[in-house]
Order: C-alpha cells, then sequence, then structure tokens
C-alpha cells in the first residue's frame, strides 16, 4: 500500500486566495483525520471523519475552514478566505475501524502551506 | 481536558550514550500511547505504540513504558546514534479516539 497519499506537498498563496489541500487515506481505513502543525502551537486535530461522516469538527478554527469526505478515498481540506495566519505543515492521518488500545493512526507526509 | 507535556524540550548527547525522553499526560482515561518521530520538514513515523493495559513496548534499540496510573511514559534510546537526530513526539489516545499530542523533544546525537 502506498499510505496515505497528501497534495500538494507545497503550496504557496497570497492573502485572500482559496485554498484546497487534499488526501487519499490507506484503502480499508474507516477513520481520517486533519491535524495542523505549527512551531507556537505544535500538533492540533482540526477535524475527523468516520465512514465518511464528520464527528468532530471541534478544532476548525473558523468559519473560514471546511472539509469534507465525498467518498471513502479522498478528502479536502478548503480555506476561503487564507490568511497568513494559516501558515502551517497541514497532516492528514487515517485508521482501520476503531479497535479500542489498538487504535493507530498513520500520517502523511503533509502539505506545506506558505500564505503571502 | 488532556493535556501532554514532554521534557526535556532538546537534548544534545554525545553518539553511543543511553538517553531517555519524557513524557507525563493529565488524564489517565488513555485508549493507547504513542511515540513518533519526526525529521525536519518531513512527516511523522510510528515507532512505538503502548496499548493502555501494557506496561512496556521494544523495538530494536528502543523502548517504551507506560504508567497510566501516574501519567507517564518514557522512551529509551540505546547506544544513540547520529542518524537518530529527530524530533520525538509523544500522543495519547482519548476515549474519543482522538491524539493529543504533546510539543516534543528534539534530539541532537553528536558524532
Amino acid at each position: 500500500d502506498a499510505g496515505v497519499i497528501q497534495s500538494p506537498r507545497h503550496e504557496v498563496t497570497e492573502m485572500g486566495q482559496e485554498v484546497t489541500l487534499r488526501c487519499k487515506p490507506i484503502s480499508g481505513h474507516d477513520y481520517l483525520f486533519w491535524y495542523r502543525q505549527t512551531m507556537m502551537r505544535g500538533l492540533e486535530l482540526l477535524i475527523y471523519f468516520n465512514n465518511n461522516v464528520p464527528i468532530d469538527d471541534s478544532g476548525m478554527p473558523e468559519d473560514r475552514f471546511s472539509a469534507k469526505m465525498p467518498n471513502a478515498s479522498f478528502s479536502t481540506l478548503k480555506i476561503q478566505p487564507s490568511e497568513p495566519r494559516d501558515s502551517a505543515v497541514y497532516f492528514c492521518a487515517s485508521s482501520p475501524a476503531g479497535t479500542g488500545t489498538l487504535f493507530e493512526q498513520f500520517f502523511g507526509p503533509g502539505t506545506r502551506l506558505t500564505v503571502l | 481536558k488532556q493535556e501532554v507535556t514532554q521534557i526535556p524540550a532538546a537534548l544534545s548527547v554525545p553518539e553511543g550514550e543511553n538517553l531517555v525522553l519524557n513524557c507525563s499526560f493529565t488524564d489517565s482515561a488513555i485508549y493507547n500511547l504513542q511515540w513518533f518521530r519526526q525529521d525536519p520538514g518531513k512527516g511523522l513515523t510510528s515507532l512505538l505504540l503502548i496499548q493502555s493495559s501494557q506496561r512496556e513496548q521494544t523495538s530494536g534499540r528502543l523502548n517504551a513504558s507506560l504508567d497510566k496510573s501516574s501519567g507517564r511514559s518514557t522512551l529509551y534510546i540505546a547506544a544513540s546514534q547520529p542518524g537518530d537526530s529527530a524530533t520525538y513526539l509523544c500522543a495519547v489516545l482519548d476515549s474519543s479516539y482522538k491524539l493529543i499530542f504533546g510539543s516534543g523533544t528534539r534530539l541532537l546525537v553528536r558524532p
């Protein structure tokens, strides 16, 4: 398996532009997670899905952020409009069905976003 | 609210030393604890996963322990090598299947 795939790997955009980050989870995984990593705040969970349904979006910073999972093999995280403070590395992770203490998340390589 | 703390924030050791990284968490209601490695500009690599019922896990030169009642975990690295230089992150999986991360320990192993 190719693991979790994220695109693009790097994105540079100007303030006010729309940004779309993409993620393909590992085939057969039921859970998908979006994280953001910054120097100031470390790694934070933004939102996660179970069987394509958003379960917890309490980490989404504000209405400018939205995430969708139209099918089991694809998810997007959209920022509109983008701001310089959104600059960060965004990670996607996926997991197989919840198995209690064996539940493990597998991370993608991340998308480094720079908003000028 | 679960909080995860890692000490020290940074560590520099000469090659060959054995070292210990520390992680503490405030809520013992966890499913498991994971240790990750992150190289500069790269993603996260899972090193070890300790289930809540376990006390330790080992992989090669790495050994991780878990004391859930006291809210502590340690990652022991034996005979450190320059290739071990990276940031090590500790994360606990809470009852909602959410991973809560510490801020990491930045390790430098000097040749």
